[in-house]
């Protein structure tokens, strides 16, 4: 069965610091990967997706990037995090187009 | 573009009865449709999905309808228990190559 891992769990971090988020799947190959970020009592915002290594396309322009080093790997980075970066942040993946998402436990960040 | 709205954004019932939650699509292209169920703190779970091609799908205490005519599609919930608590989510796509639009949530409170 496929699993979806998130790490870490939860982060707090100043101001114009660094971010790397990592999210790992299991169990499937060439999956479509996604970052979103869930704000407090709001809905899903689509950041990224990749539908394979090294294919990145960005819905949000903001200081977030994203990459793919392996089939099975999604990493959400930013090289000087703002206040407003705080959220929640959340991978998934689906087997190609069409499908249902499955999400990660998702990351928990605050930025102060 | 894909916007997903839902109705109402919280809907208390008591325990033992049925609830129906909302939801409305713009994009007539759109042919896939999911629902989610998010409790606070963690990741979405997929509860359902229904194709174009249906109008009415049922699974264990759930059951979604789809209204292409008025781009409308709602989840109904039989006799609702405390662990049906949690923020409900619509998702819309064009599957032949499109990311998920979210809606904004409902949130489901259950009393006993």
């Amino acid at each position: 069965s496929q699993t979806i891992h998130q790490w870490p769990a939860t982060l707090v971090q100043p101001v114009g610091s660094p971010l790397s988020l990592e999210c790992t799947v299991e169990g499937t190959s060439n999956p479509n990967l996604y970052w979103y970020r869930q704000a407090a009592g709001r809905g899903l915002q689509l950041l990224f997706y990749s539908v394979g290594i090294g294919q990145i396309s960005s819905e949000v322009p903001q200081n977030l990037s994203a990459s793919r080093p392996q089939d099975r790997q999604f990493i959400l980075s930013s090289k000087k995090l703002l206040l407003s970066d705080s959220g929640f942040y959340l991978c998934a993946w689906s087997p190609g187009w069409g499908n249902e998402q499955f999400f990660g436990p998702g990351t928990r960040l605050t930025v102060l | 573009g894909e916007s997903v709205g839902l109705h109402l954004p919280t809907l208390s019932v008591q325990e033992g009865d049925n609830s129906i939650i909302n939801c409305a699509y713009s994009n007539s292209a759109s042919d896939y449709f999911i629902w989610y169920k998010q409790e606070s703190g963690k990741g979405p779970q997929f509860i359902i999905d229904i194709r174009s091609n249906m109008d009415k799908r049922q699974g264990q205490r759930v059951t979604v309808l789809l209204n292409k005519t008025v781009k409308h599609l709602s989840l109904q919930i039989a006799a609702t228990q405390p662990g049906d608590s949690a923020v409900y989510f619509c998702a819309a796509t064009n599957s032949g190559y499109s990311t998920l639009t979210f809606g904004k949530g409902t949130m489901l409170l259950v009393s006993p």
